[in-house]
């Protein structure tokens, strides 16, 4: 069984400044997929980034990047220029093919940006 | 159309009602899920359809009835819920197993409280 593991329940960024989200998972598969959602107190949840861990680059979306170290089984996020609508809870998701893209999750991230 | 539409928005009832929650979706896609989940912790898969076939039951009481009607349609009918049961139930859908974009796009939930 897989597992996800985010470290960090809480932590707050300063406005403008970039913080840096940890995650990591445990699998005995070598193809999976990686995914950050972020959901804001009004509660939908929202894709952030996905990850194909075939892919040795790292995908990067506007803002976000993520940090992909396979061998350390690790997913962090890289939040840059932090606005005050990042605010929101972040769950780090693993995903094995071809098993009903079943999504496991990890305990979430709450993520507080101050002005 | 990129949205997963849930209904109603919030919901009480007491032990003895019989309730429906809805979700719609007109992406496509032929995979679609219910979670439940509870404040501050990561969303607890329910159920999955996959070609409007139930694929995945995760245990849950019997008290908790999907149903999927059509490719785009997803129920959950509720019948002598606990207090225990109230949280906010989401809704997902996506492309089937083996695709590579097989991402959850996730509805805004339903707030359910259970009296």
């Amino acid at each position: 069984a897989q597992t996800v593991t985010q470290s960090q329940p809480e932590m707050s960024v300063q406005e403008a400044e970039t913080v840096t989200l940890s995650c990591t998972y445990d699998t005995s598969e070598n193809n999976y997929y990686l995914f950050w959602y972020k959901q804001p107190p009004s509660r939908q949840m929202i894709l952030v980034i996905r990850q194909e861990a075939y892919k040795q680059q790292n995908a990067t979306e506007n803002r976000f990047s993520v940090n992909f170290q396979k061998a350390a089984k690790s997913f962090s996020l890289k939040i840059s220029d932090s606005q005050l609508g990042d605010t929101a809870m972040y769950f780090c998701a693993f995903m094995r093919p071809n098993a009903g893209n079943m999504l496991t999750f990890g305990g979430g991230t709450r993520l507080m940006v101050k002005p | 159309d990129t949205e997963v539409t849930q209904t109603p928005k919030h919901l009480v009832m007491g032990m003895t009602n019989k309730k429906s929650l809805k979700c719609e979706q007109h992406m496509g896609h032929r995979a679609m899920y219910w979670y439940k989940q509870k404040a501050k912790k990561p969303p607890e898969l329910m159920f999955v359809y996959s070609y409007e076939k139930l694929s995945i039951n995760e245990s849950v009481p019997s008290r908790f009835s999907p149903e999927c009607p059509n490719s785009s349609l997803l129920n959950l009918h509720l019948h002598a819920l606990q207090p225990e049961d109230s949280a906010l139930y989401l809704c997902a859908s996506s492309h089937p197993t083996g695709l590579s974009y097989n991402e959850q796009f996730f509805g805004p939930g339903t707030r359910l409280t259970v009296l």
